[in-house]
């Protein structure tokens, strides 16, 4: 069936830097979205890519549709501690969302 | 406007009782869909509905069913609880079909513990 390769499973980061994590897939999506998930929550949308290549920001976020349409990347610049969290990526074709597991961000002091 | 609301929040049963969960979609939205997160996994998808009629179902055995009301609400219910049932059960809504991809927004999820 089709899986999601989200990676890394966790990161530890100081307040301030750069975090980068991605997705890859065997197969092919129409869409790529990016949710985060605070604890007790539901995901949060936060950015979504309908088209191979595209790059998008909201605010200090950066995500990409990767040219095979097979793979995203996620990039979070200056991290805060409000970063916090677990970061699903998300592939969309039709109306069947598969998620990764995850990658959850921790911030030192 | 209010997001998508579930209740109840938490909820405990035991092995072979059954449980409802339900949902209100955001004003607007026409689709609810179900998804099941085990604890340090993502999502998983359960059924999408739209205007009352099921429009997709995950890898879920039959003890799992849903349906959708005329207000767009929907329940969710599992029968013959197992404790792997145990999990946040998250409803997401959508506008429904459309020509572009139809973005899912959740709710905060419902926690079940099977004991």
């Amino acid at each position: 069936g089709q899986q999601l390769n989200q990676s890394p499973q966790s990161m530890f980061i100081q307040e301030g830097e750069d975090v980068s994590m991605n997705c890859t897939s065997s197969s092919i999506f129409n869409t790529w979205l990016w949710y985060k998930q605070d604890p007790g929550e539901g995901p949060v949308l936060l950015i979504a890519l309908y088209k191979a290549g595209e790059l998008t920001s909201n605010g200090r976020l950066t995500a990409q549709f990767g040219i095979t349409r097979k793979d995203s990347f996620l990039n979070i610049s200056a991290s805060i501690p409000s970063d916090v969290g677990i970061y699903f990526c998300a592939g969309q074709i039709g109306d069947k969302i598969i998620f990764g597991k995850g990658t959850r961000l921790h911030i030192l002091p | 406007d209010a997001g998508v609301t579930q209740s109840p929040t938490h909820l405990i049963k035991t092995r072979g009782q059954q449980v409802t969960l339900r949902c209100s979609p955001i004003s607007g939205h026409k689709s609810v869909s179900w998804y099941q997160q085990v604890l340090g996994q993502g999502p998983q998808f359960i059924f999408q509905y739209y205007e009352k009629e099921e429009r997709g179902r995950g890898n879920f055995p039959d003890r799992f069913s849903a349906r959708q009301f005329p207000n767009y609400s929907s329940e969710l219910n599992v029968n013959a609880l197992l404790l792997g049932d145990s999990a946040l059960y998250l409803c997401a809504s959508s506008l429904g079909p459309t020509r572009g991809t139809d973005t899912q927004y959740f709710g905060p999820g419902t926690r079940l513990t099977v004991l």
